[in-house]
């Protein structure tokens, strides 16, 4: 297994344009989790699903993001109409299921919104 | 609610010296605590995590980590710096209920210096 694969690594985007970033899971974990870094900053919780149910949403996933995780499988993160606050590093992790088990995390990919 | 504190944003030690980040934490509940590492433009990797069994956790590339309860503290150690131990260092907690979410610290930056 070739870990948590996450696609594109770098995107440059001009303002109020949609990107959408994906994000390839462990394949045996079934819990998978976004998470927003900005320069400096400890990792923000953004979003987690368990299989294809997205479990809870973060108060910083504004009504511009939608996350998805369709059959369970991999997920894909869509940021609309983007802002400049939206440059970040979004990292997707995966784990199994069960407490205390550790997350597996992506290398991240970095958005820069200009 | 969960948070944690990282005390020193950057740390700077030399060369076989001792590292020493600190880490607090506060939670309601019993918590499960972790330490990342990250390398620059990647993902995070756990270096280790208590999970209510030993509170002297060892962990990878010699570091180690003692929960103290009664501090409310999770402080990371390496007895002798290595220069490819620079990196930026998390700390982060979860609880039980929590779906393994993760809350992070804000990080410590180490600079090694030979």
């Amino acid at each position: 297994d070739t870990g948590v694969s996450q696609d594109p690594r770098h995107k440059i985007t001009k303002r109020g344009q949609n990107v959408t970033f994906r994000c390839d899971p462990i394949s045996e974990h079934n819990r998978l989790y976004w998470y927003r870094q900005t320069l400096g900053q400890g990792p923000e919780f953004l979003t987690y699903f368990q299989n294809e149910a997205q479990l809870e949403k973060s108060r910083l996933l504004s009504d511009r993001f939608s996350a998805e995780r369709p059959k369970g499988s991999f997920s894909t993160l869509e940021i609309q109409r983007t802002e400049q606050g939206d440059s970040a590093m979004y990292l997707c992790a995966s784990s199994p299921y069960g407490t205390n088990t550790e997350a597996f995390f992506g290398q991240g990919t970095r958005l820069t919104v200009v | 609610a969960q948070s944690v504190t990282q005390l020193g944003s950057h740390v700077s030690v030399s060369e076989g010296a001792l590292v020493l980040l600190r880490c607090n934490y506060s939670s309601s509940v019993p918590p499960y605590l972790f330490w990342y590492v990250q390398y620059p433009n990647q993902g995070l990797q756990l270096l280790l995590k208590y999970t209510s069994a030993a509170t002297l956790v060892k962990g990878i590339n010699g570091f180690e980590a003692e929960f103290k309860k009664s501090e409310t503290s999770f402080h990371l150690t390496k007895p002798s710096a290595h220069m490819s131990d620079a990196a930026e260092y998390f700390c982060a907690v979860t609880f039980k209920a929590a779906g393994n979410k993760l809350t992070f610290g804000g990080g410590t930056r180490v600079l090694v210096k030979p």
